[in-house]
C-alpha cells in the first residue's frame, strides 16, 4: 500500500525546474507532501484534498489527479534551500495515519 | 502554533537497557499521536498510533512488548524501547494531529530522537 515516488533522486542547478510524482495502487482522497532535511524531522508542505485540486506556495506547487490515483509536486526555479528529501503521504485508514512513499532526494547545486 | 517537541534529541545506551522518548504537543491538544521509525536514507515507517486514554494500535510486525506506548494526556505520548539492542538504533519521530483540525488529517512532526544502542 506504500505509494510509489519517482524519480528516486534529482540533481538540479539553481533556477531549474523539477517534478516529483507520487502514485498509489488504491483510491486516494487526499495526498500530503513533506520535505525533510538531513537529520531533521519532516516539514509539512501541503495537503491536497480534492481531485483536480492544485495548490502552491511561492514556487512550489502540487496537483492531485484522483482518477489516476496520483499527485505531482512541481518545484519551479529551484533554490538551494529546496534541497532535501520529499515524501508524499497517503491516508492509511480512517484513523488519520499516513503511509509515506520511499522519498525523492533533491539536490540543488549553485 | 502547532509545535511538537521530543525529548531527548539523542540518546546513547547500552544493549539491554530501556529508553523512554517523550513526545509533547506544546500549543494544541492531540487526541492522536503517531510514532515513526526511520533508518538512514529510508522512508518513515509507521510503528503505532497512540490514542489518548486507550491502548495504542501497532502496525503489523511491530512488537508491542518491545515498544511500549503510553498516551497519558492530550499533550503527551511516550515511547519506551525495552531491552534495546543495536538493531533498534534508529531515528524515532513522533507526530500529532490537532484535535480541532483533525478533518484536514494534517500531522505536525516532532524534531526526532536519534537512538544509538551500543
Amino acid at each position: 500500500q506504500q505509494p510509489v515516488q519517482s524519480p528516486q533522486a534529482v540533481i538540479l542547478r539553481e533556477g531549474e525546474d523539477a517534478v516529483i510524482n507520487c502514485s498509489s495502487s488504491k483510491a486516494l482522497y487526499s495526498v500530503h507532501w513533506y520535505r525533510q532535511k538531513h537529520g531533521e524531522a519532516p516539514v509539512f508542505l501541503m495537503i491536497l484534498l480534492k481531485g483536480g485540486e492544485q495548490k502552491g506556495h511561492e514556487k512550489i506547487s502540487a496537483s492531485f489527479n484522483e482518477k489516476k490515483q496520483q499527485s505531482s509536486l512541481y518545484l519551479t526555479a529551484s533554490q538551494l534551500s529546496y534541497s532535501g528529501t520529499y515524501f508524499c503521504g497517503i491516508p492509511g485508514s480512517n484513523t488519520g495515519k499516513l503511509i509515506f512513499g520511499q522519498g525523492t532526494t533533491l539536490q540543488v547545486k549553485p | 502554533g502547532a509545535v511538537v517537541s521530543q525529548h531527548p534529541s539523542w540518546v546513547i545506551c547500552k544493549s539491554g537497557t530501556s529508553v523512554k522518548i517523550e513526545c509533547r504537543s506544546l500549543d494544541f491538544q492531540a487526541t492522536t499521536m503517531f510514532w515513526y521509525r526511520q533508518f538512514p536514507k529510508q522512508s518513515l515507517m509507521l510503528m503505532a498510533t497512540s490514542n489518548e486514554g486507550s491502548k495504542a494500535t501497532y502496525e503489523q510486525g511491530v512488537e508491542k512488548d518491545k515498544f511500549l506506548i503510553n498516551h497519558a494526556s492530550l499533550t503527551l505520548s511516550t515511547l519506551t524501547v525495552t531491552s534495546a539492542h543495536p538493531e533498534d538504533s534508529s531515528f524515532y519521530i513522533c507526530s500529532a494531529r490537532d484535535r480541532t483540525t483533525m478533518i484536514l488529517d494534517e500531522q505536525f512532526f516532532g524534531p526526532g530522537t536519534r537512538l544509538t544502542v551500543l
